[in-house]
């Protein structure tokens, strides 16, 4: 099973700011990760594919990086609805399908 | 447009079943692979299994192997989740999500909360 770390845990940032969250793969997923968003009470989001690819009707300030095992979802400028948890996934290697335990974006 | 309908959240003892479903609307289950994702209370995403459009086949986690089962409805495009002698421990927020291919995840129910209490 391939494990997913995501760091920090928690990430504070001020509004207008840039966030750089962090995920490692514990062997190579290639390209194979994709990056959701979750507010509280609500599903979880899609916001990247394919590493770097944003899905539909995400907006451009979100964006993602990286191949194998280290991976970046960057999130500029940031807005009052962003702050909220974000979870890392692999679909390389499944099953199982697995996702990082998740950073929490809160407002500085 | 495609939209996942989860089924209202139950309350149940321990040791009993829960069948929690899916029902995808605007298209055909048999289009997607389905996927049931289980979120306990503060915690992260656990990816329990799905069921395949290719063969009708269901996939599990070894963790949840020979507990639950994933199955569909095919006249209602309905897909089951069924979770067998439950415990405190599956008191959680189950989703099911729509996958692209057999890669990400593009669209999520809004989840049913299964809460197992004695």
């Amino acid at each position: 099973e391939i494990v997913m770390t995501q760091s920090p845990a928690t990430l504070s940032v001020s509004p207008g700011e840039r966030a750089t969250l962090s995920c490692r793969a514990s062997q190579s997923v290639s390209s194979n990760l994709a990056w959701y968003q979750q507010k509280p009470g609500q599903a979880p989001r899609l916001l990247i594919f394919g590493a770097s690819t944003r899905a539909t009707g995400i907006a451009a300030r979100f964006s993602g990086s990286g191949s194998g095992t280290e991976f970046t979802l960057t999130i500029t400028s940031l807005q009052s609805e962003d702050f909220a948890v974000y979870y890392c996934q692999q679909y390389n290697n499944w099953p199982p399908y697995t996702f990082g335990q998740g950073t929490k974006l809160e407002i500085k | 447009e495609v939209q996942l309908v989860q089924s209202g959240a139950e309350v149940k003892k321990p040791g009993t079943t829960v069948k929690v479903s899916c029902k995808v609307s605007g298209s055909s289950f048999t289009d997607y692979y389905i996927h049931w994702v289980k979120q306990a209370p503060g915690k992260g995403l656990e990816w329990m299994g799905l069921l395949s459009p290719l063969d009708g086949e269901a996939i599990y986690a070894e963790k949840f192997q020979g507990r639950v089962t994933i199955a569909a409805d095919t006249p209602t495009d309905t897909v089951y989740m069924e979770l067998r002698s439950l415990r405190s421990e599956d008191t959680a927020v189950y989703f099911c999500a729509k996958g692209v291919i057999d890669w990400y995840f593009d669209l999520w129910g809004r989840g049913t909360v299964v809460t197992v209490s004695s």
